[in-house]
């Protein structure tokens, strides 16, 4: 079974600065997929990004960057300039690239931002 | 396009009692997942829908536990004798499958539910 680890309960950023959150998964498949979702307070989850395993190129969306790492496993979001809208619970999550295509989530990270 | 909708948002229920959830997807996705959401965790799948058939069910899914999806349009999950472990955010999610497009699941607001 594939599972996700971020090891980031909490992290703060002040505005206007750039934040790294860690991902790691486990898996034996080699064709997946990676997402970050965000989930504000009180408000329902949204996706950020997605990356596609076969694709060597990290996605980007505007302020938002991924560091995708397949030998290690590895899948960071970064958040540039970051604004205090960014405030919120992100979550990282796989997906087989099979039949199956329930998400594995990880135990997410608060991200705070400052003035 | 008016987005996920769940119905009620939250519900505070004595153990013991039985609890329906429903869940109006985005028009014209096939697709109907349901997660459960505990306190400090991530989702974690129960069940989902391909139009009206359930394709897979999560081990979590005790025998409390039933989801339907008739027609292929919205869909309910209900829990029976509720224990209060069965306290968490419930939600739903929608996705499109087609040759085409790359499936992203879009997420409701989820109902909250309390057990006492």
């Amino acid at each position: 079974a594939q599972t996700v680890t971020q090891s980031q309960p909490e992290m703060s950023v002040q505005e206007a600065e750039t934040v790294t959150l860690s991902c790691t998964y486990d898996t034996s498949e080699s064709d997946y997929y990676l997402f970050w979702y965000k989930q504000p307070p009180s408000r329902q989850m949204i996706l950020v990004i997605r990356q596609e395993a076969y694709k060597q190129q990290n996605a980007t969306e505007n302020r938002f960057s991924v560091n995708f790492q397949k030998a290690a496993k590895s899948f960071s979001l970064k958040i540039s300039d970051s604004q205090l809208g960014d405030a919120a619970m992100y979550f990282c999550a796989y997906r087989s690239s099979g039949t199956a295509s329930k998400l594995t989530f990880g135990t997410g990270t608060r991200l705070q931002v400052t003035l | 396009d008016t987005g996920v909708s769940q119905n009620p948002r939250h519900k505070i229920t004595k153990r013991g009692q039985n609890v329906t959830f429903r869940c109006d997807p985005i028009s014209e996705h096939n697709r109907l997942y349901w997660y459960r959401q505990t306190l400090g965790q991530g989702p974690e799948f129960l069940t989902y829908f391909q139009n009206e058939a359930q394709l897979e069910k999560s081990r979590l899914l005790s025998d409390r536990f039933s989801a339907e999806r008739p027609k292929g349009s919205f869909s309910t999950l209900e829990i029976q004798r509720t224990e209060q472990g069965d306290s968490a955010m419930y939600l739903c999610a929608s996705s499109l499958i087609s040759g085409t497009t790359r499936e992203t699941q879009y997420f409701g607001p989820g109902t909250r539910l309390l057990v006492l």
